[in-house]
Order: C-alpha cells, then structure tokens, then sequence
C-alpha cells in the first residue's frame, strides 16, 4: 500500500523561500506529483518527477529521491497569492490512479 | 481554466436521496477519474473509467456508481445518501493511454451537502 505524510502546516513571510516536504512508503510508483489548492477550489498541477533529481518550473522547483522515499516542493519568491494547500501524490505502478496525501496548508504574510 | 467541466458546482439535498454528477473531460481525454474530498480525509480516489470501460476502483461505496458515455462524458451516482456523503467531488481527465506519462487535470467540483 502507499502512505504519505506531509506537515500539515506551514507559515512564511513574502518574498522568502519554502520548502515542503513529502515522505512516502510504497511498494513501489511512476511518478510523484504535487498539486495547488486554493479553499473550495481545483488541485491544480504544479510538478511531476519520475527520476531522481530537480525539476525546475519558475519561482517552483520539485525534487525526488526514490531510495529515500523523499520528495519536496520548493517555493521561491513567496507571494500572498501562494497561500493554498500543497497536495503530494504518488501514482502506483501499474496503476493511473493518484494516491494524495492530506496536504500542507500553507500560509504566505506580508 | 484546465478544460474539464462539472456540474452542476453545489448539491443540497436530503439523505436517502439520489443524484447524479456530471463531468465532461478535456477535449481529446480518454480517461476519467472521480476523487471525493472531505474535510477530513483529503482527495480520495473513487473510480476511473477510459474510454468508456471502467478502469480502476478506489474506496467506492456500493451505493455509489458511474458511467463513461460514447462521448466521453461521464457520471457519477450517489443513492441513499447519508450525511457523510457530504463533501467536494471531482472529476479529472487524462490522456493516458498504455506506457505513457500524462497529468490529471481537475475540474471545478461539485460541491455536495446532505441535509
């Protein structure tokens, strides 16, 4: 089965750099994703990673470490519009399926 | 604005009821995915349907069903309903098709609270 934790809040200050963490215990996955949700709204896609490494999107950077069951979405250039919940998930092998953690609700102030 | 539409976006209703949810994927999606949120659960996968053959079947209650039409649009139903049946369901699309990488792309919700 999959497990996945995520701190389940976070506070920053604008303009500041944050980095959200995701661990993971599966038997085994293709493809870590991190999604965006605003209150009442649609996840929406923010990065994917299947290997090993940094995927760099603008002010938003994912990364991943299989044999670490690891992940992290970092966050740059923080603004108050960031405020949202950050949601990980993983799609387990054979599967198209996503399987979602509960999500960091993060808090950006001025 | 990802493409994938629902409706209808809030749902009151009483418990032993029926209804119906509707979603229509990003144009050229095959495949159809059906998450139930609630407040304190998060995003749970329910059922995916590619064209038109269920798919996969998540931590869906038999009271609970769905359908992919020929044109791709898809349904979910939910009978009897009881109050913890309230919560943010959404529907997804994809273009996955066997040995490709393709994201989920979330529609607006429905948005669904048994009275």
């Amino acid at each position: 089965g999959q497990n996945i934790d995520q701190p389940t809040e976070m506070t920053a200050t604008e303009g500041a750099i944050v980095q959200i963490n995701c661990t993971y215990q599966t038997s085994g996955f293709n493809g870590l994703f991190w999604y965006q949700q605003h209150a009442g709204e649609a996840p929406t896609f923010l990065s994917y990673n299947v290997l090993d490494g940094l995927e760099e999107k603008g002010r938003f950077s994912s990364f991943l470490s299989r044999s670490k069951g690891y992940s992290y979405l970092l966050l740059k250039e923080l603004q108050m519009k960031d405020s949202a919940s950050y949601l990980c998930a993983v799609r387990p092998v054979g599967t198209d399926k996503l399987i979602f953690g509960t999500g960091t609700r993060l808090q950006v102030f001025p | 604005d990802s493409g994938v539409t629902q409706t209808p976006k809030h749902l009151i209703t009483a418990t032993g009821q029926r209804v119906t949810l509707r979603c229509s994927p990003r144009s050229g999606d095959l495949s159809v995915y059906w998450y139930q949120q609630s407040l304190d659960q998060g995003l749970q996968f329910l059922i995916q349907y590619y064209n038109g053959e269920e798919r996969a079947k998540g931590n869906i209650l038999e009271r609970f069903s769905a359908q992919q039409f020929p044109d791709l649009h898809s349904e979910l139903n939910l009978s009897s309903l009881e109050l913890g049946d309230s919560a943010l369901y959404f529907c997804a699309s994809s273009s996955r098709e066997e040995g490709t990488q393709e994201t989920q792309y979330f529609g607006p919700g429905t948005r669904l609270l048994v009275l």
